[in-house]
């Protein structure tokens, strides 16, 4: 099937700092990526959608300035936390929809735990 | 977006089958219904997804009434690994693009 890779897997960071996280559809391209973040004991909340070659576009109550989010290329999407705070620490997960399915088929990368110290 | 609506959680023993159903009363048209199962500190895994009647995998089957408001995940002889959290998805490309939003989802304890 179809693999999505996260980059780091898992990050401590010094509030104030900023964190770059990478999504990289490895064997299919992807107009499309998700970002989500993801409590303890909770569901998944949906964060932006990203597109190549557009902006991306946010959810109600997402800073866009904080998080930063470019889709470069049809394989890669990378979301940047900037100034993280500990209240930023979170699992985040980004996802890809394989193009020419009709939207269908999305496949989740294995996530990356931030820790922000 | 159609809502869903599953059970906070279920338990089961090893080797029972399990159903666990979600509601969706405003699912449209051209949506499609997709179940993933998620471990702690992992993305969520692609379990089935079907449009209507019944769909079957290696892993699950799906069943979905002709009215499509609802659907239901079967696991056959769970295991004590099948205990995750399941989530029911509902959507569909639409123009502009789509977007899936997660509900709470289902929490399965398979106990020995």
């Amino acid at each position: 099937g179809a693999v999505v890779s996260q980059h780091p897997s898992r990050v401590i960071c010094k509030s104030g700092t900023s964190v770059k996280i990478e999504c990289r559809s490895l064997d299919f391209q992807a107009t499309t990526m998700f970002w989500y973040r993801q409590f303890p004991k909770q569901s998944l909340m949906l964060m932006a959608t990203s597109n190549e070659g557009s902006k991306a576009t946010y959810e109600q109550g997402v800073e866009k300035d904080k998080f930063l989010i470019n889709h470069a290329s049809l394989t890669l999407s990378t979301l940047t936390v900037t100034s993280a705070h500990p209240e930023d620490s979170s699992f985040y997960i980004c996802s890809a929809v394989l193009d020419g399915q009709g939207g269908y088929e999305q496949y989740f990368g294995p996530g990356t735990r931030l820790t922000v110290t | 977006l159609a809502k869903t609506t599953q059970p906070i959680s279920m338990d089961s023993y090893e080797g029972q089958e399990v159903n666990i159903t979600c509601s969706h009363n405003n699912i449209a048209t051209n949506d499609y219904i997709t179940w993933y199962q998620q471990f702690p500190s992992q993305g969520p895994r692609f379990i089935i997804q079907g449009y209507k009647t019944k769909v079957t995998n290696e892993v699950a089957s799906l069943f979905i009434p002709a009215d499509r408001k609802s659907s239901t995940l079967s696991l056959p002889r769970v295991s004590l690994s099948d205990t995750a959290v399941y989530y029911c998805l509902v959507g569909a490309q639409n123009t502009g693009g789509f977007k899936t939003i997660f509900g709470a989802g289902t929490r399965l304890f398979v106990k020995a």
